[in-house]
Parts: structure tokens; sequence; C-alpha cells
């Protein structure tokens, strides 16, 4: 199956820093790409559609100017973590489609925000 | 708006039992995708099974299969003689297609527990 990779697995910051997560699509060219987020115990929700070269979708309540995202090519995306509090520490989820209904997930990446 | 309805939030079995999750679902859509995934601890999500909303041809794969009845809105996941590596999380999931072409809703998960 298709191979999507997250980069950090894991991150540690400081209360107030940003902090920016990849997501790529490593050997399909993804037209849409997808952020979810997942507290402990909890389903994901997601957070943001993002097509390649146009603004991203935010669901209602995701404050876009506190998470950034850029999908500057059809194999990477990433999101940004503005000044990052210690409420932002979660599970970050990517998934990256090709338009066909089917989604393939990223690892994800664990922030913890001190 | 589409939701995704996993009725039971934890599930504890002894090892060898079989194991039904439910999932129930709503959409006024015609055309979508039902999944189901296993989030192990590790916390990635393992891909299970994807169905379309046109086939309703239940699936045996191994141990697992699935039975997927459009007329009641359900898209259940049975485990046949569980082991203990079967504990997980389990999710199932509603993906669109056409103009939201993988935007999916997940149900707030099933937590299996197997025993030895």
């Amino acid at each position: 199956g298709a191979v999507v990779s997250q980069h950090p697995s894991w991150v540690i910051c400081k209360s107030g820093t940003s902090v920016k997560i990849e997501c790529r699509s490593l050997d399909f060219q993804a037209t849409t790409m997808f952020w979810y987020r997942q507290f402990p115990k909890q389903s994901l929700m997601l957070m943001a559609t993002s097509n390649e070269g146009s603004k991203a979708t935010y669901e209602q309540g995701v404050e876009k100017d506190k998470f950034l995202i850029n999908h500057a090519s059809l194999t990477l995306s990433t999101l940004t973590v503005t000044s990052a509090h210690p409420e932002d520490s979660s599970f970050y989820i990517c998934s990256a489609s090709q338009g066909h209904g089917e989604q393939f997930f990223g690892p994800g990446t664990r922030l913890t925000v001190l | 708006a589409q939701k995704v309805t996993q009725a039971q939030t934890e599930i504890s079995v002894v090892e060898k039992e079989d194991v039904t999750l439910d999932c129930v679902y709503e959409t006024r859509d015609t055309t979508y995708y039902l999944f189901w995934y296993k989030q192990p601890p590790s916390g990635e999500l393992v891909f299970l099974i994807r169905r379309n909303s046109f086939d309703e041809q239940n699936e045996i794969s191994g141990r697992y299969s699935w039975n997927f009845q459009k007329s009641t809105s359900s898209f259940n996941f049975t485990i046949t003689a569980s082991q203990v590596v079967d504990s997980a999380v389990y999710f199932c999931a509603l993906s669109e297609v056409g103009t939201n072409a993988g935007k999916s809703t997940f149900g707030d998960g099933t937590t299996l527990t197997v025993k030895p």
C-alpha cells in the first residue's frame, strides 16, 4: 500500500515556541492531505483539509492562525503549531488521499508542550 | 453531517473467545466508504478494511470478518478466536467521495482487551 511519513515522530517543546510537523506521501502524489488531532483515549478529530497549492479548509473551532497548514507540493504538507501551549499537547496524524475515497495515514507525531 | 457510532467503549474477553465490535453510521450520501482501523499502543493507525457503499458482500480475512448491512447502516467487525495481540483500540470510519474525497469521520473507538 501507499506510504505516508511524518516527521518528527515526537517532539517536546517549551510553551510559546512554534513547532512544524511534516507529512509526506512517499510513493504517490496526494491531491489532498488531512490533519487530525487525537487527545488521549479519544477519537481522531479532523482539523483541516489541505489541497496542493490552495488554502487549507479548517473545521469549525480550529484556529487557522494557530495551526498553519502549507501544502506546497503533491507530496508534502506541513502543520505548524504556533506559540504552542500545554493544551496543544496531543497526537497529530496526517493522511493523504489520491481522491478516490481512500486515505493513507502517517504514523503520527506526539507533541508535548511543557 | 456524517456520524459514526461505536456504542461499545470497552470490551474485555479471554483469549480464544470470539468478539464483535459494532459500528453504526449516518450519512445522506449514497456513495461513501467505510473503514476499520486498529490503533495499538504505539499510536499508528493500521488499516484493516475498506468497503464501498455499493458492495454489501461480507468479507473474511483470516480471523477477521466484516458484516456490512446497508439496511441498518451497520458495519460490524468480528474477531474469531481472539488473541492477546488483538488488544488495541479499533476505530470505524466513514469517508466521503466526490469533492470531499477522503474526508473521514471517525467513531469514538472501542478498546478491546484480550486477556490470556
